[in-house]
């Protein structure tokens, strides 16, 4: 499977937008790009995936490159709630959902 | 709420006891799994079912036992742990191991003593 690189933290601002981005450039044609976050002390939360095209969902948007080489996780409008740990997993075998350190993301007031 | 739920939420157990952590979802879905989390680590992939058949063992030590006696219900049997089994070991479960989709339950936080 690919290797994921994120960064460790980032901040947001309440109500703007928060661009969680991952860098996947061993990527191979027929791995997807999947998106979890856990809150603290919970169970991980599926939030989307994609293959090559932009996705949207009513929790957020995926963007990945023409080169597939990296993706941006966007979260239109953040709020306190959506603070957690975001999980860029990149998979080709079935079910071992390889879960690296993520990206730790504070929205702040 | 995702429809997979675990009991008990917390457990402290001592090194010789047995116990056993349950997982249930009416979900409707063929593959389940667990996951260990220890601190400041990765979630780790330990055992995969798949109409109750077991699929995968992740090189967990035996003192583990997992049982899945219908899709809906899985279990991990514990005996003589060790305090560094300490963990939050969460379930999953998915429409069948090739769909992406896994829902999670909120975790059994486990401290052995």
């Amino acid at each position: 499977d690919a290797k994921t690189t994120q960064p460790p933290s980032m901040d947001c601002a309440e109500g703007r937008a928060a661009n969680l981005p991952c860098n996947h450039s061993t990527i191979s044609g027929n791995e997807y790009v999947y998106w979890y976050r856990q809150i603290h002390s919970q169970g991980p939360q599926y939030i989307i995936h994609g293959l090559k095209n932009n996705e949207t969902n009513e929790m957020a948007s995926l963007i990945i490159t023409e080169d597939r080489k990296s993706s941006t996780l966007i979260l239109p409008h953040a709020t306190l709630r959506d603070t957690a740990v975001y999980y860029c997993i990149v998979r080709v075998t079935r079910y071992d959902m390889r879960f690296g350190a993520g990206t730790r993301l504070t929205v702040k007031p | 709420e995702t429809g997979v739920t675990q009991t008990p939420r917390h457990l402290v157990m001592g090194m010789t006891n047995k116990k056993s952590l349950k997982c249930e979802q009416h979900l409707g879905h063929n593959a389940m799994y667990w996951y260990k989390q220890s601190a400041k680590k990765p979630l780790e992939l330990m055992f995969v079912y798949n109409f109750k058949e077991q699929t995968e063992n992740n090189s967990v030590p035996s003192r583990f036992s997992p049982e899945c006696p219908n899709s809906s219900h899985l279990f991990l049997h514990l005996h003589t742990l060790q305090p560094e089994d300490s963990a939050l070991y969460l379930c999953a479960s998915s429409q069948d191991i090739g769909r992406p989709e896994a829902f999670f339950g909120q975790g059994t936080r486990l401290t052995v003593v």
